[in-house]
């Protein structure tokens, strides 16, 4: 079992729609990430929390440590929100753990 | 402030070929890695250099791969001879900071290369 856990692996949305990508983790965490990664391969972080909840613009990341979980969520999706939304956490070593990430495609 | 720098960005081969990917991290940062990611996977930390020296090669399959970060800057990946497994995308980071060591450090990533071994 993966020490994060990403669903679903794959979303369909219209645009417009309200999307939900859900995070579980089963380490002890220092903080956790969503990052976003475009066809082509890089990766930019979206954002880092470890507690509580963020937002930025049409995008909010919130997470549960108790229950060792985060969501993400996008309002009012648009196509280029498509792209593969990775969940990560740094735990005791301070280094990443990533998980499957989720592969989004939102339809005009 | 400029990003982290790979290049280059796709490669084809064909197996048992030789290859080298080259990483430039953003000025300052003392850690790099080097990430492998498969299709349909997270990325799988390769190795990662703190400074010129390596603290984490434990994954890097090291009959075939190969990296060295002359002078703490910047870095080269090299698999020889190259298996069609090895086919993905190979992503560089860095990050300020010594091993991630603060809590709200981030990882700064390149756009990668696509390796395609045929």
């Amino acid at each position: 079992k993966n020490e994060v856990e990403q669903s679903p692996q794959n979303l369909t949305a219209q645009e417009g729609e309200f999307i939900t990508i859900n995070c579980s983790y089963s380490v002890g965490i220092s903080a956790l990430h969503w990052l976003q990664q475009h066809p082509g391969g890089g990766i930019v972080s979206l954002f880092m929390l470890s507690s509580g909840k963020k937002k930025h613009g049409r995008l909010i990341a919130t997470i549960n440590i108790q229950e060792k979980h985060s969501s993400l969520h996008i309002t009012a999706s648009h196509p280029r929100d498509s792209a593969v939304y990775i969940c990560a956490v740094t735990a005791g070593t301070y280094k990443y753990i990533f998980g499957t990430g989720t592969r989004l495609k939102v339809l005009a | 402030e400029a990003g982290v720098a790979q290049s280059p960005r796709y490669k084809i081969i064909e197996k048992r070929q030789s290859v080298a990917f080259w990483c430039n991290p953003i000025s300052g940062h003392a850690t790099l890695y080097w990430y492998q990611q498969i299709l349909g996977q997270g990325p799988k930390l390769l190795i990662q250099f703190q400074n010129n020296g390596v603290v984490d090669d434990s994954q890097l399959p090291k009959d075939r791969f190969s990296a060295e970060r002359l002078k703490g800057v910047d870095s080269t990946l090299k698999i020889q001879p190259a298996k069609l497994e090895d086919s993905a995308v190979y992503l560089c980071a860095s990050s300020l900071s010594i091993g991630l060591r603060r809590a709200n450090e981030k990882l700064f990533f390149g756009s990668g290369t696509q390796l395609s071994v045929l």
